[in-house]
């Protein structure tokens, strides 16, 4: 069966410092992988998505950016993080367009 | 501009106390309507995919189906451990998904 992990689980960090998520898949090959952060009384906003190794498309223009640089691997990252950064960001993952499947999230705190 | 609006935001139940959410959208050319359970502090948990008008789809309590402008997802006799916000996400082209905020459902015993 799949599983996706997300590290670390929470973060608190000052403002201006950088920032790196991971998020890894096990048990499926070459899905679409998906950022997403939930802000406190908004839905969910797609960050990037990649439906391969190297390919990252961004949804909306930001001070963060993504990597894809294994088939199961996706990460965030920032270099320099801004209060409005804050958030619960989720990796998911899917198999061409069809349902796409949670990790657990990141609880970012920027201070 | 494609919009998505659940409703209520928040609804309270006495266990047992069958009910519905909305999930209401704008769109032009739906793909697929998902239907996801969130915990508080945790992912989403998928439960359903619609992709036609007239498209039912059930598990255990729970039953989504689908129109030409909207979904409901039915709870039936609901038990506390249901209690959670349950979200609403249309997809139009590609593979972004574009969510609504999502109604808080409280069961109490």
């Amino acid at each position: 069966s799949q599983t996706i992990h997300q590290w670390p689980a929470t973060l608190v960090q000052p403002v201006g410092s950088p920032l790196s998520l991971e998020c890894t898949v096990e048990g499926t090959s070459n899905p679409n992988l998906y950022w997403y952060r939930q802000a406190a009384g908004r839905g969910l906003q797609l960050l990037f998505y990649s439906v391969g190794i190297g390919q990252i498309s961004s949804e909306v223009p930001q001070n963060l950016s993504a990597s894809r640089p294994q088939d199961r691997q996706f990460i965030l990252s920032s270099k320099k993080l801004l209060l409005s950064d804050s958030g619960f960001y989720l990796c998911a993952w899917s198999v061409a367009g069809d349902a796409q499947f949670f990790g657990p999230g990141t609880r970012l705190t920027v201070l | 501009e494609d919009q998505v609006t659940q409703s209520p935001e928040a609804l309270r139940l006495q266990e047992g106390e069958s009910s519905s959410l909305n999930c209401s959208y704008t769109v032009s050319g739906l793909r697929g309507l998902f239907w996801y359970r969130q915990d508080p502090g945790k992912g989403p948990e998928f439960l359903f995919t619609l992709y036609s008008a007239g498209e039912e789809k059930e598990k255990e309590r729970l039953k989504a189906t689908l129109t030409k402008k909207e979904s409901f997802l039915h709870i039936t006799a609901p038990k506390p451990e249901d209690s959670a916000t349950y979200l609403c996400a249309v997809q139009v082209s590609g593979y972004a998904l574009n969510f609504g905020k999502g109604t808080s459902l409280l069961v109490t015993p």
